[in-house]
């Protein structure tokens, strides 16, 4: 059964203060591991998608990145609007379903 | 950017009433839409997918007697919550695809804004 667990649950950072979320998987053949953000009764918000072990994608201060077991999105001197939460979700080759975990909720405080 | 529009946003209903949630794809087609469940603090649980013109599929778990999908254009999906009851309280948020199937990993799948279902 494919897992997608999340870490830590919450974060709080110092604006200026770069951080690393965790996403760590297990999937029977991975079709695709997605990074979105939500924010609070929003729904999710397409970020990134990463396919294969080594492969790296950046967005302004976001920088998300994917072993074969794990996914980290890098945030460099966030700011305040970055706060939200950030939902990682995997996608298996036997199908189009987006497995989810149950986020971290990000706050970022001026 | 393309949207999705669900309606209503918030709802509160009486326990053993139905209450129906629309998911609108308002500037393209969407052949495939999913039905997701939110409770508080936890992650998106897929319910349902749903194809145009045909049958949904449940995920495992599911009521399909309970949670009814209607799929009957390539704009627009909805979700009936039968006979609801407190428990079914939850937050309910469609995604729909747009183009075909391929393009859920070129970041075309858009998100609801959700639909928050209160069952006193």
């Amino acid at each position: 059964e494919d897992q997608v667990t999340q870490s830590p649950e919450a974060l709080r950072l110092q604006e200026g203060e770069s951080s690393s979320l965790n996403c760590s998987y297990t999937v029977s053949g991975l079709r695709g591991l997605f990074w979105y953000r939500q924010d609070p009764g929003k729904g999710p918000e397409f970020l990134f998608t990463l396919y294969s072990a080594g492969e790296e994608k950046e967005k302004e201060r976001l920088k998300a990145t994917l072993t074969k077991k794990e996914s980290f999105l890098h945030i460099t001197a966030p700011k305040p609007e970055d706060s939200a939460t950030y939902l990682c979700a995997v996608q298996a080759r036997s199908g189009y379903a987006l497995n989810f975990g149950k986020g971290t909720s990000l706050l970022v405080t001026p | 950017g393309a949207v999705v529009s669900q309606h209503p946003s918030w709802v509160i209903c009486k326990s053993g009433t139905s209450v129906k949630i629309e998911c609108r794809s308002l500037d393209f087609q969407a052949t495939t839409m999913f039905w997701y469940r939110q409770f508080p603090k936890q992650s998106l649980m897929l319910m349902a997918t749903s194809n145009e013109g045909s049958k949904a599929t449940y995920e495992q778990g599911v009521e399909k007697d309970k949670f009814l999908i209607n799929h009957a254009s390539l704009t627009l999906s909805t979700l009936t919550v039968t006979s609801a009851h407190p428990e079914d309280s939850s937050f309910y948020i469609c995604s729909a695809i747009r183009g075909t199937m391929a393009g859920l990993n070129t970041g075309e799948l858009f998100f609801g804004e959700g639909s928050r279902l209160t069952v006193l």
